[in-house]
């Protein structure tokens, strides 16, 4: 079975501070993707990021990067510079081969920025 | 390019009353999907339509139920409304060609039962 787990049910950050959201992963699939997204208060899920399970590389866009770490079955989000509408609630998300393109979510981290 | 567009935004029944959500997809995109969330639960898969066929569903009851038209555009109906349906429904929009597209999500319709 997939599960994601993200431990960190909130989070207080200073404005300009960096931070990083804690994202871990358990699946069988030898391929699969991981995505972040953002859910401010209004409700709407934004994409922020994608990472594939075959990427060399981290993924990056703009400020949000990912921190992969495959052998720990981890993906991290990292957020420089952090600003004000960085508020919200941040979500981990995974697809897998398998899954009958099924996302399957974390409970997600509200992540509250302090001016 | 336009996004996903859900009407209504809120919405507000009583138990035994009946709904139907809309929700217009990304131009292109052809794969639908719904997501109820509730505080409680977080977020659940309910049901995704590709090319007019619900391709794929999850654990909801047959209160539950959805279609696609030929425009892509999708809707789901939830029947005999109950207090713990009232939750945000989100639907989100791909192009469903490649295991590692992304889905992009509509603003939601936030339901409230009486």
């Amino acid at each position: 079975a997939q599960k994601i787990t993200q431990t960190q049910p909130g989070m207080f950050v200073q404005e300009k501070e960096a931070v990083t959201l804690d994202c871990t992963y358990d699946t069988s699939d030898q391929s699969y993707g991981l995505f972040w997204y953002k859910q401010p208060s209004s409700g709407e899920m934004i994409f922020l990021i994608y990472q594939g399970s075959y990427d060399e590389q981290n993924a990056t866009e703009g400020r949000y990067s990912l921190n992969f770490q495959k052998a720990r079955k981890s993906a991290n989000l990292v957020i420089s510079a952090s600003q004000l509408g960085d508020s919200a609630m941040y979500f981990c998300a995974m697809r897998g081969l398998d899954s009958n393109y099924q996302l399957i979510w974390g409970a997600g981290t509200k992540l509250i920025i302090k001016p | 390019k336009a996004g996903v567009t859900q009407t209504p935004r809120y919405l507000i029944k009583t138990r035994g009353q009946q709904v139907t959500l809309s929700c217009s997809p990304i131009s292109g995109h052809r794969s639908v999907s719904w997501y109820q969330q509730t505080p409680g639960q977080g977020l659940q898969f309910l049901f995704e339509y590709f090319s007019e066929t619900q391709r794929n569903k999850g654990n909801f009851p047959g209160r539950f139920s959805g279609r696609q038209f030929s425009n892509s555009r999708s809707e789901m109906n939830v029947s005999t409304l109950e207090l713990g349906d009232s939750a945000l429904y989100l639907c989100a929009s791909s192009r469903r060609d490649s295991n590692t597209d992304t889905q992009y999500f509509g603003p939601g319709t936030r339901l409230t039962v009486l």
